[in-house]
């Protein structure tokens, strides 16, 4: 079955450490992964996605098929990152995401 | 339009009633998903259309959920005799492609149900 596990619910941290969420997934094949941010009253939007390499407003992620794991990373936190992230996992034919239970990250001044 | 459309933005309906949630995605864009959010929980998929072609219906969770999208276009999401385990924020998001592409997701800003 599929499935996206976030263990942390809330990730605390001061304006300029490092972050990093947590994210495994359970897929027998070759799954895509994605991270959705929803910040303070917006909505749900794309923040990056594996296929891509890319590193968008500093965060970087790198699927880690032997772990299962797609952890969201950014060297220095700052205020405006403060947001509820989602981990996703699309697999196989199926065009649906299935979604984590999110992380809200707090960025302390 | 701008983008994904929900409406209307907050309902409150009493046990047994039956609503309706309407969804206007982005023109032009052929996927369209409903997505049921608990309070602390993240977005559970419902259903899945390609165009008017209803593909996937697997997360609907009983038969008193329906989705229709007649014309490929607006769709929307029926819940019969709400209980008030139904009551959820339903989002719905739209894509431009299918296949690959198909994770880049738009969301609307969701409708709150609240069953009393």
């Amino acid at each position: 079955a599929q499935r996206v596990t976030q263990p942390e619910k809330l990730l605390s941290v001061f304006k300029g450490a490092p972050v990093e969420l947590k994210c495994n997934y359970s897929y027998s094949g070759s799954p895509e992964l994605f991270w959705y941010v929803q910040y303070s009253r917006q909505r749900l939007q794309l923040l990056l996605r594996h296929i891509s390499r890319e590193s968008i407003k500093g965060f970087t992620a790198d699927l880690n098929k032997g772990e299962t794991s797609f952890h969201l990373k950014k060297p220095f936190a700052q205020e405006e990152d403060s947001a509820m992230y989602y981990c996703a996992l699309r697999g196989g034919a199926t065009n649906k995401l299935i979604f984590g239970t999110g992380t809200l990250l707090a960025v302390q001044p | 339009g701008a983008g994904v459309s929900q409406s209307p933005r907050y309902k409150v309906a009493k046990r047994g009633q039956d609503v309706a949630l309407r969804c206007d995605p982005i023109s032009g864009h052929v996927s369209l998903f409903w997505y049921q959010q608990a309070l602390g929980q993240g977005p559970e998929f419902l259903t899945y259309f390609q165009n008017e072609a209803q593909l996937d219906k697997s997360g609907l969770p009983s038969d008193r959920f329906f989705a229709e999208r007649p014309e490929g276009s607006v769709s929307t999401l029926k819940i019969q005799r709400t209980q008030q385990e139904d009551s959820a924020v339903y989002l719905c998001a739209s894509s431009l492609a299918t296949g690959g592409g198909a994770g880049k997701l738009f969301f609307g800003s969701g409708t709150q149900l609240s069953v009393l």
